[in-house]
């Protein structure tokens, strides 16, 4: 069973295009994050979570949405892609201290 | 706010090798530190981590990583390496503010590992 899962797996998508990006996590965890990596490998943390309430919102563009419809899922919604928001997107929960991946998410924007 | 450097971006070293991969951290207080590895086109997989006690943590696939609170260092180190510990390989501090708490990765490094 996977612990954090991403769906999908690879989207590529034109740029002005909406697209959204699942996470799920069956390990009761109560907080969820949303990180991107760039094409340098660099990791930043977007937003997070907590039982479906937003406690981090790094300086992100609002064209970036997350949504939490319960604590088992944290969504992505990206408005009008540019080609700046190709990178992985990376979901992860976490329990005390420690945070657990998923397999991310390969965007790339055309 | 805190920081993380990994100094070597990219290393190669022979399959059966040592290896010791560096990272260093800014941070006001003891931190939580971890190391991360992923594997091209995966996800983020965790090594091991350090939150208190005995600085030398052992973690998953023979890793072991020491706290050295002087230096601001918190090292990975492998005995042996084998070919398919060829990866990314990122180090990351967080710490933990009420239900907060969020990491810094640092920029990571690239291990070649040559037969």
């Amino acid at each position: 069973d996977t612990a954090v899962s991403q769906t999908p797996k690879y989207l590529v998508t034109q740029m002005g295009n909406d697209k959204s990006i699942k996470c799920e996590q069956n390990l009761g965890h109560d907080t969820m994050y949303w990180y991107k990596q760039d094409s340098k490998k660099f990791l930043k943390i977007m937003f997070s979570y907590n039982n479906k309430e937003l406690i981090i919102n790094e300086t992100v563009p609002n064209r970036f949405s997350p949504k939490s419809p319960d604590k088992a899922h944290l969504n992505l919604h990206i408005n009008s892609l540019e080609l700046g928001d190709s990178a992985v997107y990376f979901c992860a929960s976490r329990t005390r201290e420690t945070q657990y991946f998923g397999p991310g998410t390969r965007l790339l924007v055309l | 706010a805190q920081s993380v450097t990994q100094p070597d971006i990219h290393i190669t070293v022979s399959e059966g090798a040592s290896l010791e991969l560096r990272c260093n951290y800014s941070y006001g207080a003891t931190p939580y530190l971890f190391w991360y590895v992923q594997s091209p086109g995966q996800g983020l997989q965790l090594l091991l981590k350090y939150f208190s006690g005995d600085t030398l943590v052992q973690g998953i696939k023979g890793f072991e990583a020491e706290f050295k609170r002087s230096q601001s260092s918190f090292n990975l180190r492998k005995p042996s390496v084998h070919w398919s510990d060829a990866a990314e390989y990122f180090c990351a501090v967080g710490f933990l503010t009420g239900t907060a708490s969020k990491l810094t990765f640092g920029t990571g490094t690239r291990l070649q590992v040559t037969l």
